[in-house]
């Protein structure tokens, strides 16, 4: 069955200090993958995305991921955290056809000054 | 270009009542989507579409109706509120490529 998890509920970074988001996946086929910022109150904007080609990808406001295939991993990350980035971050991994979509359940950021 | 609207923003209903959530775009997008998102859950498909007059069902379907009569709108139909359905309701729309969802602001729903 296809799923995605996010094994951080929660993770608390002081601003300035780097910061990886974790996210794993299962899924019986090459996978699309995408990380989605959620500020309160607010709908999901789009961060990255990985369809194939080179497996670090580069995103908007500095966040990077690494797509790898033998950990089942699509770990976001950005060397700086700045007191905007206090935000839900959502993993979620999406079908070649249709329009199957699964999102893990998220993980909450907490930039301290 | 406004994207994806959602209307209304805040709704509260009483159990039973029913009422449709509103959703259009306008990018020119086959793909629209349902989703509800609770704490703890992530968000999850209610229904989608493919383009116009084909719906599908997504994971957790059942008190919720569509339809898809244009390629703008995608309402959402609540039939017979129940307070399982509190939660906060969002929208999408892609196109086949490049395969990014747009989300709608949400609508926050309340059912007592």
């Amino acid at each position: 069955a296809q799923s995605v998890t996010q094994p951080d509920i929660h993770i608390t970074v002081s601003e300035g200090a780097s910061l990886e988001l974790r996210c794993n996946y299962s899924y019986g086929a090459t996978p699309y993958l995408f990380w989605y910022v959620q500020s309160p109150g607010q709908g999901l904007q789009l961060l990255l995305k990985y369809f194939s080609g080179d497996t670090l990808v580069q995103g908007i406001k500095g966040f990077e991921a690494e797509f790898k295939r033998s950990q089942s991993s699509f770990n976001l990350r950005k060397p700086s955290v700045h007191w905007s980035d206090a935000a839900e971050y959502f993993c979620a991994v999406g079908a070649i056809f249709g329009n199957q979509f699964y999102f893990g359940t998220g993980t909450s950021l907490t930039v301290i000054p | 270009n406004a994207g994806v609207t959602q209307t209304p923003k805040f709704q509260v209903l009483k159990t039973g009542q029913s009422m449709t959530l509103q959703c259009a775009q306008d990018m020119n997008h086959e793909y629209m989507s349902w989703y509800r998102q609770d704490p703890g859950m992530g968000l999850r498909l209610i229904h989608y579409s493919v383009g116009a007059g084909i719906t599908d069902q997504g994971e957790v379907p059942n008190g919720y109706n569509v339809s898809r009569s244009t390629t703008e709108d995608f309402p959402l139909r609540l039939l017979s509120a129940a307070p399982s359905q509190t939660s906060v309701y969002f929208c999408a729309s892609r196109d086949r490529a490049p395969y990014e969802q747009y989300f709608g602001p949400g609508t926050r729903l309340t059912v007592t």
